[in-house]
C-alpha cells in the first residue's frame, strides 16, 4: 500500500510558465515532507522541505504548499527553466524519523 | 570536496554470483542508507545504519546483506538469493537528527 502517491507519471510545461507537481499521502503521522530532483543515472538531490507546522515554504523559484486536511502537498516552480526537466520525487517521514517514504516520481518536461 | 561516492557506475554479473556495491562518504554522517530504484517505481529502502556495527532492514531487505565496519563505508552485497537484482542502486547518508538525505551517483547493476 503506497503511503506517498504521485499520481501523474509525467508533466509537460512551457518554458517560463509555472510547473505544479502534486503529491498525496495517506499516513496522518507524517510530519515532514521533502521534494527531491533526479536527473537520469544520477542520485536524487534534495530540493526543498516543509514541516507539518507550516503550510508554505519558499526557496527561490521553488515553493512547497502543504494542505494537511487534504493530505496533499504540491511543488510550484516559477518560472520553469529547461534545466528543471527531471524526475521529481515527493517524500515523507514520521516524527523526523530516519526512514523516508518516497513516491514513484513525476517526470517533468520543460518545453522550449 | 565532501560527498558520497559509489563505485562502479555500471556493473554486470552472471546470475548466481554475489556482487558487492561500494558506498563511501566523507560528510561525517552517522546514518547511511541503501535504496533501489526500478523503472516506474519510487525509491525503496533496502537497509539502513545509524551507527557503526549496527544496521536495520528496510522494506525490501531479502536477498541483500550489508556491513558497517567504518563510519565512512556502507557496502551492499546483492546475493544470489535476490530474485530480481537488476536495478539502479542508490546510497545515501544523513546526520542522525536530519531528515534530508544526500545521495551518491548510483550504481546500475545488470544481472544476466
Amino acid at each position: 500500500d503506497q503511503q506517498v502517491k504521485q499520481n501523474s507519471p509525467s508533466l509537460s510545461v512551457q518554458e517560463g510558465r509555472i510547473s505544479i507537481l502534486n503529491c498525496d499521502y495517506t499516513n496522518s503521522m507524517f510530519d515532514y515532507f521533502l521534494w527531491y530532483k533526479k536527473y537520469p543515472a544520477e542520485g536524487p538531490t534534495f530540493l526543498i522541505s516543509i514541516s507539518s507546522i507550516k503550510d508554505k515554504n519558499e526557496d527561490g523559484r521553488f515553493t512547497v504548499f502543504l494542505n494537511k486536511s487534504a493530505k496533499h502537498l504540491s511543488l510550484h516552480i516559477v518560472p520553469s527553466q529547461p534545466g528543471d526537466s527531471a524526475v521529481y520525487f515527493c517524500a515523507a517521514s514520521e516524527n523526523r524519523d530516519d526512514k523516508i517514504i518516497f513516491g514513484k516520481g513525476t517526470r517533468l518536461h520543460i518545453l522550449p | 570536496d565532501g560527498g558520497i561516492t559509489q563505485s562502479p557506475k555500471y556493473l554486470f554479473r552472471k546470475e548466481g554470483q554475489n556482487v558487492t556495491l561500494s558506498c563511501e562518504q566523507n560528510l561525517n554522517h552517522d546514518a547511511m542508507y541503501w535504496y533501489r530504484q526500478d523503472p516506474g517505481q519510487g525509491l525503496r529502502l533496502i537497509y539502513y545504519s545509524q551507527i557503526v556495527n549496527d544496521f536495520q532492514k528496510g522494506d525490501i531487505a531479502e536477498g541483500y546483506s550489508v556491513s558497517r565496519e567504518k563510519k565512512e563505508s556502507f557496502p551492499l552485497t546483492v546475493t544470489s538469493a535476490q530474485k530480481n537484482p537488476t536495478a539502479f542502486y542508490l546510497c545515501a547518508s544523513s546526520t542522525l537528527a536530519g531528515v534530508e538525505q544526500y545521495f551518491g551517483p548510483g550504481t546500475r547493476l545488470t544481472v544476466t
